[in-house]
């Protein structure tokens, strides 16, 4: 099956800095998303991206879709110690059955 | 009220044992999805559904069979349960070509 790889897997990083993770693929994506998943609970849907060289914002949130479509990244500005947490990037090659997901990067944000 | 509600939170059981997980929602999807999810792993499709009528298997079927007894509802069992189907597990929602809405989770351990 389709690959993602997430990088990195996991950042200490102090409250007030900026954040940045990414994921690349081995094959194209039409849709990119990136989900942030509390302790307890499930994935969220934080941003969709559905067009090559799209960059979307929400609220701290930045997430662009790469031009080549096989990545795309996710930054976060000004973490707050609600950020942590675990982030996950999923591309989207058919219907949404064929979302393939990343394996997550875990944001811990020291005070 | 969530809006995608799974049952149990958490549970533990032996080897052998027949175990179903519930998934019920309140958003009128016609799309439902069960997906496993392991430390270091992204998430995996089991199974999904896009209507009453509608059953297909995703990456890792084996060992699980559904049920879709209404639009709401979409359970998910493990026959004969065994140790490497602990794991958390996810029912989620969607609209046609759009991103899924996650539940909270059943943490399924077996001994």
């Amino acid at each position: 099956g389709q690959q993602l790889n997430q990088s990195p897997q996991s950042m200490f990083i102090q409250e007030g800095e900026d954040v940045s993770m990414n994921c690349t693929s081995s094959s194209i994506f039409n849709t990119w998303l990136w989900y942030k998943q509390d302790p307890g609970e499930g994935p969220v849907l934080l941003i969709a991206l559905y067009k090559a060289g799209e960059l979307t914002s929400n609220g701290r949130l930045t997430a662009q879709f790469g031009i080549t479509r096989k990545d795309s990244f996710l930054n976060i500005s000004a973490s707050i110690p609600s950020d942590v947490g675990i982030y996950f990037c999923a591309g989207r090659s058919g219907g949404y059955q064929k979302v393939t997901f990343g394996t997550g990067t875990k944001l811990q944000v020291i005070p | 009220d969530a809006d995608v509600t799974q049952t149990p939170r958490n549970r533990i059981t032996k080897t052998g044992k027949r175990i179903m997980l519930e998934c019920s929602q309140t958003k009128g999807h016609d799309r439902m999805y069960w997906y496993r999810q392991d430390p270091g792993l992204g998430l995996r499709l089991i199974y999904y559904s896009f209507d009453v009528k509608d059953i297909n298997k995703g990456e890792i079927s084996d060992g699980y069979s559904v049920s879709r007894q209404a639009q709401a509802k979409f359970s998910l069992s493990l026959e004969s349960a065994i140790p490497n189907q602990t794991a958390l597990y996810f029912c989620a929602t969607s609209e046609p070509n759009q991103p899924q809405h996650f539940g909270d989770g059943t943490r399924l351990s077996i001994l």
